[in-house]
């Protein structure tokens, strides 16, 4: 099993749409967790970190399931520059060290 | 000027040549990584430090050596570079944790794009 899991998508939506990612998890030892956002060829950037309590940023919500080992991002309202590669990033079990998911892809579309 | 620098951009090179990918932050973080990225299989980790006199296997190190020669600088050697190694190369950087159960967010350069022939 990968550390990491993600659906690859493509999910393609239209603007002002709401879509969810679901990542899973192996490491249930995890206290840290991210969503990167990665534009095509260029290097990933932070979106958000994911709390317990889970968390808010303007269009961007994260969840954290830790019975389930998993975590989720929804984007409300999408636009045409949410269209990206989001990464789903987790502690490893094994080490002191950070592994990110293979990402899935949105694409909105006007 | 960009905080998490990389050199060079674009490596166009052949099979057994060495070639040296190189790193600077000027971010001031004792963690530095290098990560490679290959279409379907996502980021993995190469190298890792967590500062100058420290450095560690990532999951694919085989072919791969590095050199952490300051904080601010940290290069990835291919010895004798093959074609399989032909990916997008990311250098990254963290702020050391006081808790080693959490980890702080990375940080990454623009990557560089290697490609043997």
């Amino acid at each position: 099993r990968k550390e990491v899991e993600q659906d690859p998508g493509p999910f393609n939506v239209p603007e002002g749409a709401t879509v969810a990612f679901n990542c899973t998890y192996s490491n249930s030892a995890s206290q840290s967790f991210f969503w990167y956002r990665q534009d095509c060829r260029k290097e990933p950037k932070l979106l958000m970190s994911v709390y317990s309590s889970g968390n808010e940023d303007g269009r961007f919500t994260a969840q954290l399931n830790r019975a389930s080992q998993y975590i989720s991002l929804l984007i409300r309202d999408s636009k045409l520059s949410d269209s990206a590669t989001y990464l789903c990033v987790v502690m490893g079990e094994y080490g002191n060290k950070l592994v990110f998911g293979a990402g899935t892809i949105l694409r909105v579309k006007s | 000027d960009a905080d998490v620098t990389q050199t060079p951009r674009n490596r166009i090179t052949k099979t057994g040549k060495r070639i040296m990918l190189e790193c600077s932050q000027t971010k001031g973080h004792d963690r530095m990584y290098w990560y490679r990225q290959d279409p379907g299989l996502g980021l993995r980790l190469i190298y890792y430090s967590f500062d100058v006199k420290d450095i560690n296997k990532g999951e694919i190190s085989d072919g791969y050596s590095v050199s952490r020669q300051a904080q601010a600088k940290f290069s990835l050697s291919l010895e004798s570079a093959i074609p399989n190694q032909t990916a997008l190369y990311f250098c990254a950087t963290s702020e050391k944790t006081m808790d080693s159960t959490y980890y702080n967010e990375q940080f990454f350069g623009p990557g560089t794009r290697l490609t043997v022939l």
